[in-house]
């Protein structure tokens, strides 16, 4: 069974801290994604990387990094976390797209909160 | 940027009816659109996956259309139940790495 794992489900940090969100994907997938989910906004692409130690930015980068350093792996990096931060963030991934059944898997989601 | 939108943002129906949920994309030249159920507070499940040479495919009590020349899914769900409520989110691909979701559907069927 496919499988992207986020390892924290809810977490709870303070301003200013620094926030690592880990993600691990079991299918051997050269794309990996973390989104951000709030209510009414839906879905939105922080970062991608296409392959290992490649990246690139999605449509809300501002106020995050990334780093993939082993293919199965995709962290998402709040350097100085703010309450503006807080959402539930989703990391997936897929094949890279060579046909048109590519499709995306998605972790659990972490729920973020920053006081 | 590609736009795909969903309406209703939300939807109760009594339960046993059948109903249709909307996606629309504006640039119709896609490579797949896949629909996707997500429970309170978690992650998104794919329900079904059309290719763009596909009219349809189905699953179950699930069945989701694709007509590209006018940028338009629907995802049929017959006989709803209880279970079924739900966000129903749709995803447009085209060539290239990234995916588009809708903001969703939010259904609610009532027992």
């Amino acid at each position: 069974d496919v499988k992207v794992t986020q390892s924290s489900r809810y977490l709870v940090k303070r301003t200013g801290e620094k926030v690592f969100l880990e993600c691990v994907q079991d299918m051997d997938h050269e794309n990996m994604f973390w989104y951000r989910q709030d209510p009414g906004l839906g879905l939105r692409l922080i970062y991608f990387s296409y392959d290992v130690k490649m990246k690139e930015k999605g449509d809300i980068p501002e106020g995050y990094s990334v780093s993939r350093e082993k293919k199965e792996r995709f962290s998402l990096i709040l350097e100085s976390a703010s309450t503006n931060q807080t959402s539930m963030y989703l990391c997936a991934s897929s094949h890279r797209a060579t046909s048109s059944g590519n499709t995306i898997y998605f972790g659990e989601g972490s729920w973020l909160t920053v006081v | 940027k590609q736009e795909v939108t969903q309406i209703p943002a939300a939807l109760s129906v009594p339960e046993g009816e059948n109903l249709v949920l909307n996606c629309s994309f504006t640039d119709s030249a896609i490579y797949n659109l896949q629909w996707f159920r997500q429970d309170p507070g978690k992650g998104l499940t794919s329900l079904l996956l059309i290719q763009s040479s596909q009219r349809e495919q189905t699953s179950g009590r699930l069945n989701a259309s694709l007509d590209k020349s006018s940028g338009r899914s629907t995802l049929y769900i017959a006989a709803s139940q209880p279970g079924d409520s739900a966000t129903y989110l749709c995803a447009v691909k085209y060539t290239g790495n990234q995916f588009y979701f809708g903001t969703g559907t939010s259904l609610t069927v009532i027992p």
